[in-house]
């Protein structure tokens, strides 16, 4: 296995438009989670799962984002009506239960 | 208040120095990350404590759930050890997700 994978790596879009995020985690790990980190700053917690049921989510996580993890393997993250705050490094971690989380990285988002 | 904060900052040392970047955290945690994080984004675990002193290689982790205060120190330092050092701790109702710092950015000079 070669760790936590994300793609795209990069993506540029206008405003208004969505995109979408696939993270593939470490095969036998059944915690997976999504964080954003702006630039100088230290990643923020936008939201986990455990297998397939998201048990957690950030007040960051407003309407227009939504992720999900439909088989308990890899997971997506969706932001609609793309705006330039949106612009960030999107990170994915995963681990297994609770241990330590193992990131990807990152898809990078510019929304113009 | 931020409830994880890192100092110092910015970090510039020769190298060959003892490095020591410190990190204090106001909430209840039930473990503390030290994570690195080189340009272009990739982070990587270095170290998952919960009480006591961890080492590996030249890299050591200390925590004092008492003070909520951990460090990591680098010993004989090297220009690879250059990059971003973030603290973090796994917080929350279930302690399931990780709060960070900003991160200490360190620089050796050959």
């Amino acid at each position: 296995d070669t760790g936590v994978s994300q793609n795209p790596r990069h993506k540029i879009t206008k405003r208004g438009q969505n995109v979408t995020f696939r993270c593939d985690p470490i095969s036998e790990h059944n915690r997976l989670y999504w964080y954003r980190q702006t630039l100088g700053q230290g990643p923020e917690f936008l939201t986990y799962f455990q297998n397939e049921a998201q048990l957690e989510k950030s007040r960051l996580l407003s309407d227009r984002f939504s992720a999900e993890r439909p088989k308990g393997s890899f997971s997506t993250l969706e932001i609609q009506r793309t705006e330039q705050g949106d612009s960030a490094m999107y990170l994915c971690a995963s681990s297994f239960s609770g241990a330590v989380q193992y990131f990807g990285p990152g898809t990078r988002l510019t929304v113009t | 208040k931020n409830e994880v904060e890192q100092s110092p900052q910015n970090l510039t040392a020769q190298e060959g120095e003892f490095i020591t970047i410190n990190c204090s955290y106001s909430v209840g945690i039930s473990a503390l990350h030290w994570l690195q994080q080189h340009p272009g984004g990739g982070i990587v675990s270095l170290f998952m404590l919960s009480s006591g002193k961890k080492k590996h290689g030249r890299l050591i982790a200390t925590i004092n759930i008492q003070e909520k205060h951990s460090s990591l120190h680098i010993t004989a330092s090297h220009p690879r050890d250059s990059a971003v050092y973030i603290c973090a701790v796994f917080s929350g109702v279930m302690h399931e997700k990780l709060t960070f710092g900003t991160g200490t950015r360190l620089t050796i000079i050959p």
